[in-house]
């Protein structure tokens, strides 16, 4: 157990529906991360959260959105699903920015 | 955008033999990690390293920074150090939290 706990661990949904992931971070960690991991793509940066803000963007659509709630556990929501979304999504949490990662489980996500 | 190449892209060991991944990358970095990722996808954090040497039993991994090479070393391997690694950076320009990830070394140590 890396002590960040992402749910549900496995999600199957029809094209057009909208979903929502949740990331518990590690203790005392402030900074949360979201990454996609796809065949084609690899592991994407998709936002940052730290203490509550939003730091950094990456490579998120205008359908996904995300945030970071005042206990620090942050949920990523996408919208409007398409088949292309279908994809390991990853949280991970780190102390600061510049620090090591640690991932957790991921989130199997397909769109059917 | 910083670029990270790994190699090799695939490697397959017999158990017991000894293995070096390289990860290089186009631009200074103040952040560098190895991840293992297990056949089951759990992404493990195996070094932070930006710089310098780091030892972790069988697993150790150097950075040389000024040359923009990291080197993750693995010896006597065994079957459960099957999986993908990957090299991940962020450079000082990036915005925090862009971790830059490799496509990663496929590593099958066989029994």
């Amino acid at each position: 157990d890396s002590g960040v706990t992402q749910t549900p661990k496995h999600l199957i949904t029809a094209t057009g529906q909208r979903v929502t992931l949740r990331c518990s971070p590690r203790s005392g960690d402030l900074s949360v991360y979201w990454y996609q991991q796809s065949l084609d793509q690899g592991l994407q940066f998709l936002i940052q959260y730290y203490n509550g803000e939003e730091r950094a963007k990456g490579n998120i659509l205008e359908r996904f959105s995300a945030q970071q709630f005042p206990d620090l556990h942050s949920e990523l929501n996408l919208s409007s699903l398409e088949l292309g979304d279908s994809a390991l999504y990853f949280c991970a949490s780190s102390v600061r920015g510049n620090y090591g990662y640690t991932f957790g489980s991921g989130t199997r996500l397909t769109v059917v | 955008g910083i670029q990270v190449e790994q190699s090799p892209p695939d490697l397959i060991l017999q158990e017991g033999a000894n293995s070096t991944l390289r990860c290089n990358f186009s631009d200074s970095v103040n952040n560098l990690q190895w991840f293992h990722q297990n056949p089951w996808g759990q992404l493990i954090n195996l070094f932070y390293i930006p710089s310098g040497t780091k030892q972790n039993g069988r697993l150790s991994a150097t950075t040389v920074a000024t040359e923009r090479y990291s080197l993750l070393y693995i010896s006597s391997s065994q079957t459960t150090d099957s999986g993908v690694y990957f090299c991940a950076v962020m450079n000082y320009g990036g915005s925090q939290g862009n971790l830059i990830f490799g496509k990663g070394t496929k590593l099958s140590v066989k029994p």
